[in-house]
């Protein structure tokens, strides 16, 4: 069985300070690795996905890093705005496709 | 990109009644939907996988008969809440997967605020 896990759970920085979010998982076997932001009250916004062959993605100040054989991946934003409070998610596939997700950490930008 | 949708987003409901979420897949064909509850500083919990035609498959701990699934046409699936109780009370966000963005993906829908009094 597929454990995702999250540290730290909430995360409060200044603004300008780069962030890390840590994701683990029990099970190295992944095809993929996803990243996801979701803001209060709302749906998930997808943010990388890094196939199992790679070793980072990157999409602007964002970039994730993935170490499928310690079972690892870190998420940096850098720069960090107001606007980047929300809280991220990640998530790897189960065999058939059904997404385990971690529970997430909670970021607070202050300005 | 793929856009899905819930309606309604928000909903609010007497104990004992049932109420009907739909999630849609607009400019794709989603052969397979799946429901996730979220509660409260919690993550997602997958409900159940849904494929167009077929019958849904329920996760472990999920009652099939309270949590109704349809997935009737490649664009809609609807979870019904039967005879809902505060504790159903729950965030509950729907992701379709498939047609000409494959099956690696699922994108979500914004999700519907339930609330039973």
């Amino acid at each position: 069985k597929q454990e995702v896990t999250q540290i730290p759970a909430a995360l409060s920085v200044p603004e300008g300070e780069n962030l890390v979010l840590n994701c683990s998982f029990t099970d190295s076997a992944i095809y993929n690795l996803q990243w996801f932001r979701q803001d209060p009250g709302k749906g998930l916004t997808s943010l990388l996905l890094i196939q199992s062959s790679q070793r980072e993605q990157t999409s602007g100040r964002l970039n994730a890093s993935l170490d499928k054989s310690s079972g690892r991946s870190t998420l940096y934003i850098a720069a960090s705005q107001p606007g980047d409070s929300a809280t991220y998610l990640c998530a790897v596939p189960l065999n058939d496709y059904k997404l385990s997700f971690g529970a997430g950490t909670t970021v607070t930008v202050r300005a | 990109g793929a856009v899905v949708s819930q309606h309604p987003s928000r909903v609010i409901c007497k104990s004992g009644t049932s109420v009907k979420i739909e999630c849609r897949s607009l400019d794709f064909q989603a052969t397979t939907m799946f429901w996730y509850r979220q509660f409260p500083k919690q993550s997602l919990m997958l409900m159940a996988t849904s494929n167009e035609g077929s019958k849904a498959t329920y996760e472990q701990g999920v009652e099939k008969d309270k949590f109704l699934i349809n997935h009737a046409s490649l664009t809609l699936s609807t979870l019904t809440v039967t005879s809902a109780h505060p504790e159903d009370s729950s965030f509950y966000i729907c992701s379709a997967s498939g047609g000409v963005y494959g099956t690696d993906t699922q994108y979500f829908g914004p999700g519907t605020r339930l609330t039973v009094l």
